[in-house]
């Protein structure tokens, strides 16, 4: 099993709509979470650290299930703009400090 | 200037040639990094420097050799390349490395590089 899977996509959305993505990590240690934007041929940004506790940011919201060992993001009222490949990235813990990332998810949000 | 900036944005060099990428960072962090991302894998980390000593190097070949001559700086030094090591080179920063849960990179832009 891969450390940090994503499933590639792309998901293709209508502007509008609400889409979910899912990162599934190995390592029961790990210790942080973050989700990334990536634009093409851009650099990634950060988009969100993931709590235990879940949290949210105006239309995004980051969840963490440990007990299954993964992290979700939420989208509501997707917009073009959100179109963008969003990376899962988790630093391992247990003595490991690399932020691991995840191949991304790809979304294009149409009209 | 703030954030973290990449020199060259695209360098295209033969397998013979000898290159450096450049990299600086405005936002007095501790730690650098150097990534490759290569078309439809995940990033992978080269090498981590924290307070100037590299405490990473992840198995890469000897043909990239980092150097951190400060905390604001950090080179990727490139010789007798293999066209395999066409990818995006992103520098990346964060505040500290292994010092608590909230370590954020910050991104430079990266350098597309091809080798011929």
């Amino acid at each position: 099993r891969k450390e940090v899977e994503q499933d590639p996509g792309p998901f293709n959305v209508p502007e509008g709509a609400t889409v979910a993505f899912n990162c599934t990590y190995s390592n029961s240690a790990s210790q942080s979470f973050f989700w990334y934007r990536q634009d093409c041929r851009k650099e990634p940004k950060l988009l969100m650290s993931v709590y235990s506790s879940g949290n949210e940011d105006g239309r995004f919201t980051a969840q963490l299930n440990r007990a299954s060992q993964y992290i979700s993001l939420l989208i509501r009222d997707s917009k073009l703009s959100d179109s963008a490949t969003y990376l899962c990235v988790v630093r391992p813990g247990g003595g490991s400090y690399i932020p691991t990332f995840g191949r991304g998810t790809s979304l294009i949000v149409h009209p | 200037e703030t954030g973290v900036t990449q020199t060259p944005r695209h360098l295209v060099m033969g397998m013979t040639n000898k290159k450096s990428l450049k990299c600086e960072q405005h936002l007095g962090h501790n730690a650098m990094y150097w990534y490759k991302q290569s078309a439809k894998k995940p990033l992978e980390l080269m090498f981590v420097y924290s307070l100037e000593e590299r405490v990473e190097n992840n198995s890469v070949p000897s043909r990239f050799s980092p150097e951190c001559p400060n905390s604001s700086h950090l080179f990727l030094h490139l010789h007798t390349l293999q066209p395999e090591d066409s990818a995006l080179y992103l520098c990346a920063s964060s505040q500290d490395f292994g010092q608590g849960e909230d370590e954020k990179l910050f991104f430079g832009s990266g350098t597309q590089l091809s080798v011929l």
